[in-house]
C-alpha cells in the first residue's frame, strides 16, 4: 500500500529565501506525482504535475523534481513571498487516478 | 483545461438530515470520479471511487450506507451524506480522472450542528 510522507511538517522562513519541500513515497510504481497548494479552509490548487517519465517540471518560481527510483520528489520555491504561505501537499498517483495518495502536507509561513 | 465544479461549497445542516454534494466535470467526460474527505489539520483521505454506471468502491472503514455515491452520467457524481451527525463535519473534495491526470473540485465544507 502506497504511503506518502512530507518533510518538514511546518516551515517558517523570511521573505526572499529559497526553500525546498520534500516528499517521499514507498511504492515507486507511480504514474505521476502532483504538488498542490491549499489555503486555510479552501480547496486544492494544482501547482505542478510530473509524469513518471519526467524528471522535473517548472512553473514560474516553482520547480518540482521526481526521482522514482529513490521514491522522492522535491518542490523548490525561489524567492519566497508572503503570498506563498499555505499548506503544500504532494500526491502520488496510479493509473487513471487510481491509488492517488496524499502526503500530510507541509505548512509554510513566509514572514514579511 | 479540465474543470471540475463542486456544489455547494458550504453547507450547514441539522443532525439527522441528509446532504447531497454534486461533482461535475464541465468540459470533459469522466468515467471515474473520486471522493476525498479531509478532517481539520489532516490530509486528504480517499473515501470512495465512483464509476459511471456501476456501484462505487469504498475504502476500508467508510460506511457505504452512510455515504451514498451515485455516478449516473459521465459528467456528474453525487455524494449524499445520510442522517448526518456532527462527526461527519468535514471538508469533502471530489476529483475526476482524465487519463492519468486528476482534476479536483474546490471542495465542500459540511458542518453538522
Amino acid at each position: 500500500k502506497q504511503e506518502v510522507t512530507q518533510i518538514p511538517a511546518a516551515l517558517s522562513v523570511p521573505e526572499g529565501e529559497n526553500l525546498v519541500l520534500n516528499c517521499s513515497f514507498t511504492d515507486s510504481a507511480i504514474y505521476n506525482l502532483q504538488w498542490f497548494r491549499q489555503d486555510p479552509g479552501k480547496g486544492l490548487t494544482s501547482l505542478l504535475l510530473i509524469q513518471s517519465s519526467q524528471r522535473e517540471q517548472t512553473s514560474g518560481r516553482l520547480n518540482a523534481s521526481l526521482d522514482k527510483s529513490s521514491g522522492r520528489s522535491t518542490l523548490y520555491i525561489a524567492a519566497s513571498q508572503p503570498g506563498d504561505s499555505a499548506t503544500y501537499l504532494c500526491a502520488a498517483g496510479g493509473n487513471y487516478g487510481q491509488n492517488f495518495v496524499f502526503g500530510p502536507g507541509t505548512r509554510l509561513s513566509v514572514l514579511p | 483545461g479540465a474543470v471540475v465544479s463542486q456544489h455547494p461549497s458550504r453547507v450547514i445542516c441539522k443532525s439527522g438530515t441528509s446532504v447531497k454534494i454534486e461533482c461535475r466535470s464541465l468540459d470533459f467526460q469522466a468515467t471515474t470520479m473520486f471522493w476525498y474527505r479531509q478532517f481539520p489539520k489532516q490530509s486528504l483521505m480517499l473515501m470512495a471511487t465512483s464509476n459511471e454506471g456501476s456501484k462505487a468502491t469504498y475504502e476500508q472503514g467508510v460506511e457505504k450506507d452512510k455515504f451514498l455515491i451515485n455516478h449516473a452520467s459521465l459528467t456528474l457524481s453525487t455524494l449524499t451524506v445520510t442522517s448526518a451527525h456532527p462527526e461527519d463535519s468535514s471538508f469533502y473534495i471530489c476529483s475526476a480522472s482524465r487519463g492519468n491526470v486528476l482534476t479536483f473540485g474546490a471542495g465542500s465544507r459540511l458542518t453538522v450542528l
